[in-house]
């Protein structure tokens, strides 16, 4: 699976868009971008997934660059339950054995 | 409502005793995971199960050992033989015949060993 890297942290207000990206150089042609989100001290949350084509979900919109180095989470109106740390996954979605490997994260504060 | 449940949420026992946590699932899901999270840290796989009386060693299983009995079920035993076990568990699963790698979580529990 692809290493991701995303920034430590980021801060945002409330009713604007945050815009969270994630780095995966490395990724190969069947490794699809998951993110996960993780509110304090509770287990993550699925968001959206995708492969090569923006997708968009009734939580986030996601952004993947034409040469799929790249992505970016879009919550286009963050409230203060968006606070959370936001996880990007890179992993192919074949086989039973597939593991998500789950890095550090980008812990997103929105602010009042 | 379908979902994960795990118990108790927070555990408190003394080193050198064995301690099981629960983990519970009504989602109808084959594949079930443990994994373990430190503060400040990702999660780290200990052990998964793919179906029934079938369970691998995830990254960090030392330690640590499961028992896949029922489709419902994944307890996972932090054993004395564990150097580190304060730390937050958390059980998730997924339907291997879905098509993406959605992973649902329950709660977690949180354990503390002194």
């Amino acid at each position: 699976d692809a290493k991701t890297t995303q920034p430590p942290s980021m801060d945002c207000a409330e009713g604007r868009a945050a815009n969270l990206p994630c780095n995966h150089s490395t990724i190969s042609g069947n490794e699809y971008v998951y993110w996960y989100r993780q509110i304090h001290s509770q287990g993550p949350q699925y968001i959206i997934h995708g492969l090569k084509n923006n997708e968009t979900n009734e939580m986030a919109s996601l952004i993947i660059t034409e040469d799929r180095k790249s992505s970016t989470l879009i919550l286009p109106h963050a409230t203060l339950r968006d606070t959370a740390v936001y996880y990007c996954i890179a992993s192919a979605n074949a086989g039973n054995n597939r593991k998500l490997i789950w890095g550090l994260g980008t812990s997103l504060a929105v602010n009042p | 409502d379908g979902g994960i449940t795990q118990s108790p949420k927070y555990l408190f026992r003394k080193e050198g005793q064995n301690v099981t946590l629960s983990c519970e699932q009504n989602l109808n899901h084959d594949a079930m995971y443990w994994y373990r999270q430190d503060p400040g840290q990702g999660l780290r796989l200990i052990y998964y199960s793919q179906i029934v009386n079938d369970f691998q060693k995830g990254d960090i299983a030392e330690g640590y050992s499961v028992s896949r009995e029922k489709k419902e079920s994944f307890p996972l035993t932090v054993t004395s033989a564990q150097k580190n076990p304060t730390a937050f568990y958390l059980c998730a699963s997924r339907d291997p015949a879905g098509s993406h790698y959605e992973q649902y979580f329950g709660p977690g529990t949180r354990l503390t060993v002194t």
